[in-house]
């Protein structure tokens, strides 16, 4: 049974940087096949996309935060992360890991997180 | 960036009644080279992260009930629930993997009248 649980500030000031990790267990970062993925979803109702990573390190992000973010991969702990830079009221969000399974164009979501409540805030 | 608009936002529908819920693309989802709509559905109750029911537009997801079913092709595509359970209130989105940025629809609420 694949588990991903993320962790982190769940407040963080403007202008700062926002960090998180999702620990995954019952599956291995290193095997191929899959993307480890943000997605965020804003009060509302909104998903978005935020970016994954492959197993090689190869990265995806969204285009309106490509400027802003940066995941990353550590295959001895298994876990990846999120680095979101300059955050503003607006990135207020729950914000999900999941694996994606990789496909010849794009990916669908099999698996998340619980989901993580990351508020901006002064 | 392909936009999914959804319909409708919200519908309540009564007890072992159809729920049908719209999905409509910006741009065609359907890949030739392998004959597969590159759209995926998802149900979200309140305080869970979203959970797969459906992909390649009409796969039910393994553990899925058969209640479910999707259908469409192309730009247009459609959630049948058959017969509505009281588990089934949810908000249901569309997710296209067509192409990069992935994007969802903007979520159909699904409750009992």
């Amino acid at each position: 049974q694949v588990q991903l649980q993320e962790s982190g500030p769940g407040l963080v000031k403007p202008s700062q940087t926002l960090s998180l990790t999702c620990a995954v267990s019952g599956a291995s970062l290193s095997t191929g096949g899959f993307y480890w993925s943000w997605i965020r979803q804003r009060p509302g109702k909104d998903l978005e996309w935020i970016g994954h990573i492959y197993n090689n390190g190869n990265t995806y992000y969204t285009p309106s935060l490509r400027s802003r973010v940066t995941i990353s991969l550590d295959t001895s702990k298994n876990q990846f992360s999120l680095k979101l830079t300059s955050v503003a009221a607006a990135d207020t969000a729950v914000y999900y890991c999941a694996r994606a399974r990789k496909y010849i164009l794009g990916a669908d979501f099999d698996y998340w997180g619980q989901g993580t409540l990351v508020t901006v805030s002064p | 960036d392909i936009v999914l608009t959804q319909s409708p936002d919200s519908l309540a529908v009564r007890l072992g009644e159809r729920a049908t819920v719209n999905c409509k693309s910006s741009q065609s989802v359907f890949y030739g080279s392998d004959n597969k709509n590159y759209l995926t559905w998802y149900q979200q109750k309140p305080g869970q992260p979203p959970k797969l029911l459906i992909y390649w537009g009409s796969t039910r997801h393994s553990g899925v009930p058969d209640r479910f079913s999707g259908s469409g092709s192309g730009t247009d595509f459609t959630l049948t629930i058959s017969s509505l359970q009281a588990e089934d209130v949810a908000v249901y989105y569309c997710q296209q993997y067509y192409n990069l940025p992935l994007t969802f629809g903007g979520g159909t609420k699904v409750e009992i009248k």
